[in-house]
């Protein structure tokens, strides 16, 4: 059964502080994975989808790498609007239609 | 705006009863996926259709059914409610079902259940 597991749960960052989130992941057929950010009271927000090790994608001050077990999103001098919960996810094989396969996310709080 | 949309925004319902949850996916997008999001579970997989048939399964209730309509729209139907179904649902929706495409979600339908 595919598994995603994201940690920490939750992180508190000053502005300016740069900082990781991690993923880590057991499915069989990966056909890629996704970074959401969601904010409260609203649906997530697709940011990168990385689709085999060694993979690297960046936006603004974020960026997603991708390893055979594990994916991290590094946030280079975060400011407080990139507060939100960010979720993992991974997409398998056809059985599954193609559904994302969500991890519970991380909650990140920064402050000014 | 993500161009999906939801319908209503929040409904509030009695243990027992029924309700149906709406969406309309982005135009030109055929699948439709709805997700059931607590804060003990996370956002769940329930079911996808793809252009009217249903395609995969996921940790749906026998009391849950969904179908995808001729014109794309998609409804959830919860029945006999409980206290537990309280939730967040999500519709997304996506070009095919050809794999790696990113979903794009809705903004949800908080169901409360008293």
């Amino acid at each position: 059964e595919d598994q995603v597991t994201q940690s920490p749960e939750a992180l508190r960052l000053q502005e300016g502080e740069s900082s990781s989130l991690n993923c880590s992941y057991t499915v069989s057929g990966l056909r890629g994975l996704f970074w959401y950010r969601q904010d409260p009271g609203k649906g997530p927000e697709f940011l990168f989808t990385l689709y085999s090790a060694g993979e690297e994608k960046e936006k603004e001050r974020l960026k997603a790498t991708l390893t055979k077990k594990e994916s991290f999103l590094h946030i280079t001098a975060p400011k407080p609007e990139d507060s939100a919960t960010y979720l993992c996810a991974v997409q398998a094989g056809s059985n599954s239609g193609y559904a994302l396969n969500f991890g519970k996310g991380t909650s990140l709080l920064v402050t000014p | 705006d993500s161009g999906v949309t939801q319908t209503p925004k929040h409904l509030i319902t009695a243990t027992g009863q029924r309700v149906t949850l709406r969406c309309s996916p982005r135009s030109g997008d055929l699948s439709v996926y709805w997700y059931q999001q607590s804060l003990d579970q996370g956002l769940q997989f329930l079911i996808q259709y793809y252009n009217g048939e249903e395609r995969a399964k996921g940790n749906i209730l026998e009391r849950f059914s969904a179908q995808q309509f001729p014109d794309l729209h998609s409804e959830l139907n919860l029945s006999s409610l409980e206290l537990g179904d309280s939730a967040l649902y999500f519709c997304a929706s996506s070009v095919g079902t050809a794999g790696d495409e990113k979903l794009f979600f809705g903004s949800g339908t908080q169901l409360s259940v008293l």
